[in-house]
């Protein structure tokens, strides 16, 4: 059974503060993996990842896909406190189509 | 681009009643919908993939017959919950892609239900 696994669960940082997010997977013929931003309603898109080593980089926040350890990490510098969030990575797997098994999320806190 | 619009965003309704929710593509043609639910402080859990056109996938556990999704036209996917009782309450969010597979999907703001 396809498994997303998200760590931490929660934690609570600093304002200016640099945040590593980590998202491990199993799945079935691994398609993609993407990230999520999830605030008040419904999450917003941040990235896509299908190639191992290649950082995708969107202001301060950056990810980057290992394939080899079946994982990712998701960093923010210079964290604000717009960027309390949850944040959620999902898997998309080949047999799937476009089904996405989403982890349970890390809710980050930034306080000022 | 790539907005998507639920309505309504909260509805309360009583025990046995049915409920419909819309998910609208706004500037774009959606081929594939999906719904989801979350429970607070969980993760979303995918319910069911709709194709424009075709019958509904649903997901291991989910009923077909107590929420019927119907995927009317390129932008439009309706939920309905028949029958809600209060263990339906939730957070319904559906996602919207032009192309279904790997295509980026967008979420709408979700719906909140409570059944009394």
């Amino acid at each position: 059974e396809d498994k997303v696994v998200q760590s931490p669960l929660s934690l609570v940082v600093h304002e200016g503060d640099t945040v590593t997010l980590n998202c491990s997977y199993e799945v079935t013929n691994f398609r993609s993996l993407l990230w999520y931003k999830q605030e008040k309603k419904a999450p917003t898109f941040l990235f896509m990842l299908t190639s191992s080593g290649i950082e995708k980089k969107s202001g301060r926040l950056s990810s980057i896909l290992d394939k080899k350890e079946l994982s990712s990490i998701l960093n923010i510098t210079a964290t604000q406190t717009g960027d309390s969030a949850i944040y959620l990575c999902a898997v998309d797997g080949a047999d799937s189509w476009g089904k996405l098994q989403f982890g349970a999320g890390t809710q980050v806190v930034v306080t000022p | 681009g790539a907005v998507v619009s639920q309505h309504p965003s909260r509805v309360i309704c009583k025990s046995g009643t049915s409920v419909k929710i819309e998910c609208r593509s706004l500037d774009f043609q959606a081929t594939t919908m999906f719904w989801y639910r979350q429970f607070p402080k969980q993760s979303l859990m995918l319910m069911a993939t709709s194709n424009e056109g075709s019958k509904a996938t649903y997901e291991q556990g989910v009923e077909k017959d107590k929420f019927l999704i119907n995927h009317a036209s390129l932008t439009l996917s309706t939920l309905t919950v028949t029958s809600a009782h209060p263990e339906d309450s939730s957070f319904y969010i559906c996602s919207a892609s032009r192309a279904g597979g790997t295509d980026t999907q967008y979420f709408g703001p979700g719906t909140r239900l409570t059944v009394l």
